[in-house]
């Protein structure tokens, strides 16, 4: 079940400190996403690339960045972690298409001290 | 629109029970729809989708049912058993040329021996 791959699994950050969290995949797939997933909520989906076209949600806030330098690896900078950060942040991909499964990665779980 | 509602957001069963969870969506375009399982502090596991050629999807216990015209899709587990217990989340890949998922807000279901 390694196909997506994040590290690292757990993260403790302070506030206001830069931080970046890594995914990656072995599946080729075009299509990463990045969701945010606090307690009891459903995950809230931050950006995805369709190759290197990013896409970014409307309410994604300035704070959050991403990079994708290839088909395999995709990042999620923070760059100015607040309390309100503190999440599970799951990275996902999928094939194109209409009709086809996303896979989501173990996630990250921040921590902002 | 992308909108998915989901109920219940608690469903508490005797062991050995059917349990049934119910969204319905508005984006009428939609043609794919995965059901995901979270236990507590790991990733959103695929356990069934449904395209929308198909009205109906089975798996040994676990079914999903689709009514496009209605607009509403639903997970049926049957024989529940205390490993069924965790949060489940439906969902529908938006049709809006995006190639995201919009989720419903989970199900917490508990399975009591």
């Amino acid at each position: 079940d390694a196909m997506v791959i994040q590290n690292p699994r757990y993260q403790v950050t302070q506030f206001g400190k830069p931080v970046t969290l890594s995914c990656s995949q072995t599946l080729n797939h075009n299509v990463m996403y990045w969701y945010q997933q606090k307690s009891s909520q459903a995950p809230k989906l931050l950006f995805h690339y369709y190759d290197k076209d990013f896409n970014n949600e409307a309410d994604t806030p300035d704070n959050f960045q991403s990079r994708r330098p290839n088909t395999s690896f995709c990042f999620l900078d923070i760059r100015s972690p607040g309390l309100g950060d503190a999440a599970m942040y799951l990275c996902a991909t999928r094939p194109p298409g209409t009709q086809e499964t996303q896979y989501f990665g173990p996630g990250t779980r921040l921590l902002v001290l | 629109g992308e909108n998915v509602e989901q109920h219940p957001s608690t469903l508490s069963v005797q062991e050995g029970d059917s349990a049934v969870i119910k969204c319905t969506y508005s984006d009428s375009a939609s043609n794919y729809f995965p059901w995901y399982k979270q236990e507590l502090g790991k990733r959103p596991q695929l356990i069934i989708d449904i395209r929308s050629n198909v009205g109906e999807k089975k798996d040994q216990r676990i079914a999903v049912t689709l009514n496009k015209t209605a607009k509403h899709f639903s997970l049926h587990i049957t024989e529940t058993q205390p490993e069924d217990s965790a949060v489940y989340f439906c969902a529908l890949l938006f049709s809006g040329g995006y190639n995201k998922l919009i989720f419903g807000a989970g199900t917490r279901l508990a399975v009591h021996p």
